[in-house]
């Protein structure tokens, strides 16, 4: 059982927008640690998405956006399309076990 | 471009040992925390161990500590984890990944294509 939790699954229609929430604890996201965000395609490695609650790295497109209250956080897609197919983890540090922690992950379908 | 290639997966009987070895390229090795995340096969990402960038602080995961060994050579850019009484429950795809500093704590910027762990009699 993961620390963070996500949803299995979410799915959505072409063009359309879609959340993926992550819920966690006083001691990982609802303290100070930022949550972080990984697309993993089907045999490929997790690749970074979103850093520091809402921050893209370069060449991710601004459909792809973050944010964080309280002990959650949430992965917004807009204008799906097919592409955007994969799984998702969030990840954040939790102090009282001191590791960095990862959500279940979120297949998404589109 | 920053590079990390893993190898020294393979399979092995339960309580034996393993070494995973990580080359690094592209980027300046000895200025970045290494971690290793693994993934069991149709499961979840799972932190494993990691090592700071130049005193070489260790640190592990509750389910590897006592059993694993992370080190790093920074003079010829390697990250290796020593893996020994591996259990079945070990069998995973091991990433090597490069840590980002973050405001109060990093996150992984980087991954490598990972190396297949299998434990199996």
């Amino acid at each position: 059982q993961s620390v963070l939790t996500q949803p299995p699954s979410v799915s959505g229609a072409p063009g359309q927008r879609v959340t993926i929430s992550c819920t966690g604890s006083s001691s990982n996201i609802g303290a100070r640690y930022d949550v972080h965000w990984y697309r993993q395609f089907p045999g490929t490695a997790p690749k970074l998405l979103i850093y520091a609650n809402n921050n893209r790295p370069s060449g991710v497109p601004d459909r792809f956006s973050g944010s964080k209250s309280g002990t959650s956080a949430s992965l917004a897609i807009t204008g799906l399309q097919a592409d955007d197919e994969a799984d998702y983890y969030c990840q954040s540090f939790d102090s009282s076990l001191s590791v960095w922690v990862f959500g279940g992950g979120t297949t998404l379908t589109v | 471009e920053v590079q990390l290639l893993e190898s020294g997966g393979g399979l092995v009987q339960p309580g034996g040992s393993l070494r995973l070895s990580c080359a690094a390229s592209g980027f300046s090795f000895s200025s970045y925390d290494m971690s290793w995340v693994r993934q069991a096969p149709g499961k979840g990402l799972e932190w494993v161990s990691g090592i700071t960038r130049s005193d070489g602080y260790t640190y592990y995961a509750e389910s590897v500590r006592g059993r694993c060994t992370i080190s790093r050579d920074n003079s010829k850019y390697t990250l290796d984890l020593q893996m020994n009484r591996l259990r079945v429950d070990d069998t995973a795809i091991y990433y090597c990944v490069k840590h980002r500093p973050g405001r109060f704590r990093d996150y992984f910027d980087s991954w490598g294509q990972g190396t297949l762990v299998t434990v199996s009699s």
